[in-house]
């Protein structure tokens, strides 16, 4: 049964502590993207990547970093330099990359509380 | 500057009646357009999708409808049911872009 797996799925850290979310895709996909969501904000894009050993910033990279060593994994590290890190952080892939049409696919995400 | 709006925040309907949910974007180079729906502590999962070279998408009980000149996009769920409870997100994207999310609407299906 393919799809994508985000763990864990709920998170807590203290303030200054980095902290690395997992995302595993089995789905073959190419692309692979990172979204945060705020209440009453929609999906904010923080880091894309659509090939291995490649990835992008998004629309809030500061203070995240990630890595695309692999087809199937793009762990997200929320550095103690993200000022608002508590948040829904949500994975997600898309057969294609970035404007070729292609749905996202999500994972289940994980709630990230920093205190 | 929300390049895509869902300017209601919420929505409550009666089972069996239609449910509408409205987007409006402002850039005109978007020509992908997109449904998810959301349940708490979940991720969204795709409903329908429409490309600007049509106005219309149908996919069982679900209906996108798109005005370009407006920028003005629409999700029809009819009959609605409980289980279509849950917030809803458009998104919109192009040719190099990614997809950008309005800020979601709740939609309450009442028995």
């Amino acid at each position: 049964d393919g799809g994508i797996t985000q763990s864990p799925k709920y998170l807590f850290r203290k303030e200054g502590q980095n902290v690395t979310l997992s995302c595993e895709q089995n789905l073959n996909h190419d692309a692979m993207y990172w979204y945060r969501q705020d209440p009453g904000q929609g999906l904010r894009l923080i880091y894309y990547s659509q090939i291995v050993n490649d990835f992008q910033k998004g629309d809030i990279a500061e203070g995240y970093s990630v890595s695309r060593e692999k087809k199937e994994s793009f762990p997200l590290t929320v550095t103690s330099a993200q000022k608002n890190p508590t948040a829904f952080y949500l994975c997600a892939s898309s057969s294609r990359g970035t404007g070729n049409n292609s749905p996202l696919h999500f994972g289940n995400g994980t709630r990230l509380t920093v205190t | 500057d929300q390049q895509v709006k869902q300017n209601s925040p919420s929505l409550s309907v009666q089972e069996g009646r239609i449910s509408i949910l409205n987007c409006d974007y402002t850039n005109s180079m978007f020509d992908y357009f997109l449904w998810y729906k959301k349940y708490p502590a979940e991720g969204p999962t795709f409903l329908i999708s429409i490309s600007s070279i049509k106005d219309k998408n149908e996919d069982g009980r679900f209906t996108v409808f798109l005005n370009k000149s407006a920028k003005h996009l629409s999700l029809h769920i009819v009959p609605s049911q409980p289980g279509d409870s849950a917030v809803y997100f458009c998104a919109a994207g192009g040719y190099g872009q990614n997809f950008v999310f309005g800020p979601g609407t709740r939609l309450s299906v009442l028995p």
